[in-house]
């Protein structure tokens, strides 16, 4: 079945430092990611979408500036965090799509990440 | 956009008892509707999905029905078992055309009792 690989799992920051995480669908072209955000004991909260080779298209109230999203190729997709701050401290998920939907939404295993 | 509503936010069951959990959902034109159980810190996991040209779907243990007209969608789990005890989270999408998002319901956070 269709697995995307999601990295790192676990991250620790400081501060102000920027933090990239990566998707890659393993056996299916994504032609369209999608990041979610997860706060605990809270629902999956959509941040972006992006469809390969296209600029990110943002929810309201996320900054784009400070959540860069790269979709590149038809297998990789990356979030980056930047000026990171304890507020952005969260489970960060993404989920891709295939074009012809035969592998439906298949999700990372998600990234947690703590500012200090 | 789409909006999606889930009661209850909570729900504890005997075990061996059945547990349910309903969801609304606003926009008409969604036609794809998922349910995922996901453990603490890991990856939501579909365990059954549902298209609107259907109006329940079974799967041993669990069952989704589907009312288009009421826009309400819920999940059945029956016999239910200490590891059925996770958050469970419907959601809503549009199936066809360009890729739309999954708009999630709030979650129900299920503790089966042994």
């Amino acid at each position: 079945g269709a697995v995307v690989s999601q990295h790192p799992s676990r991250v620790i920051c400081k501060s102000g430092t920027s933090v990239k995480i990566e998707c890659r669908s393993l056996d299916f072209q994504a032609t369209t990611m999608f990041w979610y955000r997860q706060f605990p004991k809270q629902s999956l909260m959509l941040m972006a979408t992006s469809n390969e080779g296209s600029k990110a298209t943002y929810e309201q109230g996320v900054e784009k500036d400070k959540f860069l999203i790269n979709h590149a190729s038809l297998t990789l997709s990356t979030l980056t965090v930047t000026s990171a701050h304890p507020e952005d401290s969260s489970f960060y998920i993404c989920s891709a799509r295939e074009r012809t939907y035969n592998y439906g939404y298949t999700f990372g295993s998600g990234t947690r990440l703590t500012v200090v | 956009g789409e909006n999606v509503e889930q009661h209850p936010s909570t729900l504890s069951v005997q075990e061996g008892d059945s547990a349910v959990i309903k969801c609304t959902y606003s926009d008409s034109a969604s036609n794809y509707f998922p349910w995922y159980k996901q453990e603490l810190g890991k990856r939501p996991q579909l365990i059954i999905d549902i298209r609107s040209n259907v109006g329940e779907k079974k799967d041993q243990r669990i069952a989704v029905t589907l009312n288009k007209t009421a826009k309400h969608f819920s999940l059945h789990i029956t016999e239910t078992q200490p590891e059925d005890s996770a958050v469970y989270f419907c959601a809503a999408s549009i199936l066809g055309g360009s890729a739309r998002q999954l708009t999630f319901g709030s979650g129900t956070q299920l503790t089966v009792l042994p």
